[in-house]
């Protein structure tokens, strides 16, 4: 089954301690992105890759990094968590081909305290 | 100005009812537009893509107006399981997606 898969899916966890959200397609999609929703705000893309060693800032890429070592990975990165990164993080993918639409995973919903 | 803007609702309709949402966009080299719906904090699912010429899937409908820079979407005889959140989304050829903030539909029994 084609998918995006996130993990974890819900963590509650304390100012600067370092968390990884993983995330992974089996589409051999080319092109993966991070977003954020908060009320209000909508999605707003975090950072997003190309290909394999390839990563660009979105609109919100303050205090997340990102990698791409491999196609179908790519871990979001909270080197020192703060409270206003509290949210609904989405990781998507889709292929770079003909305007294809991204494919959403299920969602991590972080609590930074 | 927001890149895209809609109208937030919400839109409360009977079931059977038909309902029309709009979105306009400001970026002029916009390409490729979709439309998601995303039900209560999931994950954003993808609805139709939204062709020049406009689209149709079922009791849906998709129009694009380049001209107007404007994206509608109509939802004919509606069910009560439409009821979520449209997300209008718009591309550049770039990898820029931006999406819209949503408009809640809530259909009544």
């Amino acid at each position: 089954e084609a998918q995006v898969t996130q993990n974890p899916r819900y963590l509650i966890t304390v100012t600067g301690k370092k968390l990884t959200v993983t995330c992974s397609q089996n589409m051999n999609h080319e092109y993966m992105s991070w977003y954020r929703q908060d009320p209000g705000l909508g999605l707003r893309q975090i950072y997003y890759s190309m290909n394999v060693e390839v990563t660009d800032k979105g609109d919100v890429p303050e205090g997340y990094k990102v990698s791409r070592k491999e196609k179908r990975n790519f871990p979001l990165i909270l080197e020192s968590p703060s409270p206003n990164q509290t949210s609904l993080y989405f990781c998507a993918s889709r292929s770079v081909m003909n305007n294809q639409p991204q494919h959403f995973g299920d969602g991590t919903r972080l609590s930074i305290l | 100005r927001k890149e895209v803007e809609q109208d937030p609702g919400p839109f409360n309709v009977p079931e059977g009812a038909t309902v029309a949402f709009n979105c306009t966009y400001s970026n002029s080299a916009s390409q490729s537009f979709f439309w998601y719906r995303q039900d209560c904090r999931k994950e954003p699912k993808l609805l139709m893509s939204v062709y020049s010429s406009g689209n149709e899937d079922g009791r849906f409908t998709a129009q694009l107006n380049r001209a107007s820079q404007y994206i509608s979407l109509l939802i004919r005889d509606s069910k009560l399981s439409d009821s979520a959140t449209y997300l209008c989304v718009v591309n550049d050829y770039g990898q820029n997606f931006v999406f819209g903030p949503g408009t809640r539909l809530s259909v009544l029994p």
